[in-house]
């Protein structure tokens, strides 16, 4: 079945470093692929997204791009703050586009 | 913006009791959803509802859970007799267009079973 796998965490990075969380996804076709982000005492927002190969997903400065050749998704930004701290989902529609299928979720921690 | 509000934020029961989460989607918003996610796993699909019946559902929704759209704002998620496994984050979501994303996802009611 359809199955998302990202990087373990916990990531832990210094405010303005190079960030990137890895995605890759196991499905039947080209799904559409999100990232989600949970912050601290709240619910999943949606990120970014992509719906088919090559799309570029981007928000707040995080870029995803779908690589069906890889079938990667992953996350990036060029310089992260302290305020990035949450937790990040990667996450894919199902093949009946009927439910959303996460991955395991990726902790990211910026100090300053 | 409007919010997907759950309540309570946490819950604690004990084995064998029956738990009701509450969720008040969107009001414009007609797909509703619950999610959960086990401390440490995935955030997982429990159950779709449209049109007041639900539309699908995953392996995770056996005959021990069961939703409810009450009244024209609730929508609730009911465990009949809670297992020390069902203590998990349950997520609520609702949809404005039917199946697509983006959801929009409540903050969540943590239940713990003891």
């Amino acid at each position: 079945g359809d199955s998302v796998t990202q990087m373990e965490g916990p990531v832990t990075l210094s405010e303005e470093a190079f960030l990137t969380i890895n995605c890759t996804y196991t499905a039947t076709g080209y799904p559409s692929l999100f990232w989600y982000v949970q912050y601290p005492g709240e619910g999943l927002q949606l990120l970014l997204k992509a719906t088919k190969a090559d799309d570029k997903g981007s928000n707040k400065g995080f870029e995803a791009t779908y690589r069906k050749e890889t079938t990667s998704f992953h996350l990036e930004k060029g310089s992260v703050q302290v305020s990035d701290s949450a937790v990040y989902f990667c996450a894919l529609i199902n093949q009946a586009g009927t439910a959303l299928i996460f991955g395991k979720g990726t902790t990211l921690s910026v100090s300053s | 913006e409007p919010e997907v509000t759950q309540t309570p934020s946490h819950q604690v029961t004990q084995m064998g009791q029956e738990v009701i989460l509450r969720c008040v989607p969107i009001s414009n918003h007609l797909y509703f959803y619950w999610y959960r996610q086990i401390l440490g796993q995935k955030v997982e699909f429990l159950v779709s509802f449209y049109n007041n019946e639900i539309s699908e559902k995953s392996e995770i929704f056996d005959d021990q859970f069961s939703v409810e759209r009450p009244d024209g704002s609730n929508f609730t998620l009911k465990i009949r007799s809670t297992k020390l496994e069902d203590s998990a984050m349950y997520f609520c979501a609702s949809s404005e267009s039917g199946t697509r994303p983006p959801l929009h996802f409540g903050n969540g009611t943590r239940l713990t079973v003891t």
